[in-house]
């Protein structure tokens, strides 16, 4: 069975800081991994989705990375603000029979203090 | 509006009470999903569909019912509601090649059983 890990469970960094959070997986047979920001109280935001064929993704500040052999992905985050702040999920998607869904870390809480 | 939508919001129900959890997308997606997120467990996926019509069970379908008669919407029915389905309800849906699409969540539906 997919196990997703994310390290650290929270983070705290002083404004502009740049910083990387980490997603682990346990079988590297993916379709697809896709990272998302959960602010308070609020559904999740698609940031990033890498495909497996895939080695990194950017969209202005963020940029993730995909090494599918060791099982790992880094987002990383330049110039941090204190509008970042939020939860980051990092969600893979399986290969497996039948039809594929997310499988789910339990996320980074970041905390930006300006 | 464009997107997906959940209603109600939020909602306090009694214990044995029937619930029923709207989802909409005005997307045309063919893969729908519910999920339920809980403090310590992050994000289960509890039924999905595939298209109209066509359902399957996720990690945790006791207690719950879906049905989907138009592709745009995915309603999600607590039959005989218990304490333990106290939680925030989230539906996704994602495009028609399903397994290398992005997956988008609705706002979530907070549900107080008691």
């Amino acid at each position: 069975k997919q196990e997703v890990t994310q390290i650290p469970a929270a983070l705290s960094v002083p404004e502009g800081e740049n910083l990387v959070l980490n997603c682990s997986f346990t079988d590297s047979a993916i379709y697809n991994l896709q990272w998302f920001r959960q602010d308070p109280g609020k559904g999740l935001t698609s940031l990033l989705l890498i495909q497996s064929s895939q080695r990194e993704q950017t969209s202005g500040r963020l940029n993730a990375s995909l090494d599918k052999s060791s099982g790992r992905s880094t987002l990383y985050i330049a110039a941090s603000q204190p509008g970042d702040s939020a939860t980051y999920l990092c969600a893979v998607r399986p290969r497996n029979s039948g039809y594929s869904t997310l499988t789910f870390g339990k996320g980074t809480m970041l905390l930006v203090s300006p | 509006d464009a997107g997906i939508t959940q209603s109600p919001r939020y909602k306090i129900t009694e214990t044995g009470r029937q619930v029923t959890l709207m989802c909409h997308q005005t997307w045309s997606h063919s893969y729908m999903f519910w999920y339920r997120q809980d403090l310590g467990h992050g994000l289960r996926l509890i039924y999905y569909s595939a298209a109209a019509d066509i359902t399957d069970k996720g990690e945790v379908p006791d207690g719950y019912v879906v049905s989907r008669s138009k592709t745009e919407n995915f309603p999600l029915t607590l039959e005989s509601a218990t304490r333990s389905q106290t939680s925030v309800y989230f539906c996704a849906s994602t495009g028609t090649s399903g397994t290398l699409d992005e997956q988008y969540f609705g706002p979530g539906t907070r549900l107080t059983v008691t």
